[in-house]
């Protein structure tokens, strides 16, 4: 069935990094552009960054641009979010999500990891 | 960038209800809005695109209506299984916003 697993979550001090993983199954994972969407601990969603298919056209909102980096491989099936400088208000449940319709409504949604971010 | 609020953000219902969620853009965003329905420890599931287009395999007491910068998500006969939060979604442009989610609870 289709789905999508994110891994690398974990508590982490403030200051450094992590690399979150989310590998798709099937569906045709070269045919998605794909997100990363955060939610916070009782607080709403926050879309974060989006790679298009090819990986050519990519996004991030304000609050971790020049931080995070996301990436996809293909041939893997899967992408990925580098988090660097972490910060204690980027503690929250991480979510890739998909876009096949390429219109930026997602689905599916992975089950999320957990990034806290704590000394 | 565009503001989505949703009101009101909690409402209590019963089984049967009809239960209407409103959200309002800042600027005019045509029909470039998604809703999703989130449970607790869950992730959010798609409901509707497009403004009012159903997603596949979702109960047809969802509708969404509205365009520009108004929308509504409509439950019609409020089921046990609807409790949860619901989200409003810009998608026409980055960076893509959300509102701040309006929670349905038994009455």
């Amino acid at each position: 069935q289709v789905q999508l697993v994110e891994s690398g979550g974990g508590l982490v001090k403030p200051g450094g990094s992590l690399r979150l993983s989310c590998a798709a199954s099937g569906f045709t994972f070269s045919d998605y552009y794909m997100s990363w969407i955060r939610q916070a601990p009782g607080k709403g969603l926050e879309w974060i960054s989006y790679i298009t298919s090819s990986g050519r056209t990519i996004y991030y909102a304000d609050s971790v641009k020049g931080r995070f980096t996301i990436s996809r491989d293909n041939a893997k099936n899967s992408v990925y979010l580098q988090m660097n400088s972490l910060r204690v208000e980027d503690t929250a449940v991480y979510y890739c999500a998909g876009d096949q319709q390429l219109a930026n409504w997602f689905d599916p949604w992975g089950q999320g990891t957990l990034v806290t971010v704590s000394s | 960038d565009i503001q989505m609020t949703q009101s009101p953000s909690s409402v209590s219902a019963s089984v049967g209800d009809r239960v209407t969620v409103t959200c309002r853009a800042s600027q005019d965003i045509s029909s470039w809005l998604a809703w999703y329905q989130q449970k607790p420890g869950k992730a959010p599931k798609l409901l509707i695109y497009a403004a009012s287009r159903l997603q596949r395999g979702v109960p047809s007491r969802f509708s969404g209506s509205g365009s520009g910068t108004d929308f509504t998500l409509t439950i019609t006969a409020l089921q046990p299984e609807d409790f949860a939060t619901y989200y409003c979604q810009r998608t026409n442009r980055f960076p893509l916003t959300f509102g701040g989610g309006t929670k349905v609870e038994i009455k």
